[in-house]
């Protein structure tokens, strides 16, 4: 079974609007962690925002906010007011404590934004 | 440095060659991960390092693939033998000691022919 499931291979957004990533997840642990990731065409994996699962409050990072559903196992990402600039490959991905070493990605989903 | 480097940006192989990639960790970061991302695919564990010990290798696909640090800041990532197979971007990431976040380089596209 897929660890990390993002369901949206591409979206297209208009600028200015908020866009919300989809993204869950399989772990039988009590204690991991939760990250998104950009890729743009460079190439370079750019952190964008971290949750962890005891975490009470939704993890936030300027435009960015993270939609922690535990016992759904939805960790969404929310983009406000997107740029031309956010068009990228996003990755939700996921480090459970007891493999405390490698995150474990998702697909992706490329999202493309509209002038 | 100010970020992770990686070096070749790109390399391009014959099948059989021998390629060394090379990544430069943030200064001072403890932990480094390797991780091969193949086309339209989300990265893929291949191997850790903390300072100079390779603590898990348990991704690295075959033992062709093989990878060390030797003084706990530089590490290089060699495949011998290259097949059609290992085409993929090799992405090196870097993780202070505040254990969560790990932070990557540009990654190496590498195309064996």
């Amino acid at each position: 079974a897929q660890k990390i499931t993002q369901t949206q291979p591409g979206m297209f957004v208009q600028e200015k609007e908020a866009v919300t990533l989809d993204c869950t997840y399989d772990t039988s642990d009590q204690s991991y962690g939760l990250f998104w990731y950009k890729q743009p065409s460079s190439g370079e994996m750019i952190f964008l925002i971290y949750q962890g699962s005891y975490d009470e409050q939704n993890a936030t990072e300027g435009r960015y906010s993270l939609n922690f559903q535990k016992a759904r196992k939805s960790a969404n990402l929310v983009i406000s007011a997107s740029q031309l600039g956010d068009s990228a490959m996003y990755f939700c991905a996921m480090r459970e404590r007891n493999r405390d070493d490698k995150i474990i990605f998702g697909k992706g989903t490329r999202l493309h934004i509209l002038p | 440095g100010a970020g992770v480097s990686q070096s070749p940006r790109y390399k391009v192989a014959k099948r059989g060659q021998d390629v060394a990639l090379r990544c430069d960790p943030i200064s001072g970061h403890v932990s480094l991960f390797w991780y091969q991302q193949a086309l339209g695919q989300g990265p893929e564990f291949l191997t850790y390092f903390q300072n100079e010990a390779q603590l898990d290798k348990s991704g690295l696909p075959s033992d062709r693939f093989f990878a060390e640090r030797p003084e706990g800041s530089v590490s290089t990532l060699k495949i011998q033998r290259t097949q059609q197979e290992d085409s993929a971007v090799y992405l090196c990431a870097s993780e202070g000691t505040a254990k969560n976040i790990q932070y990557f380089g540009a990654g190496t596209r590498l195309s064996v022919l």
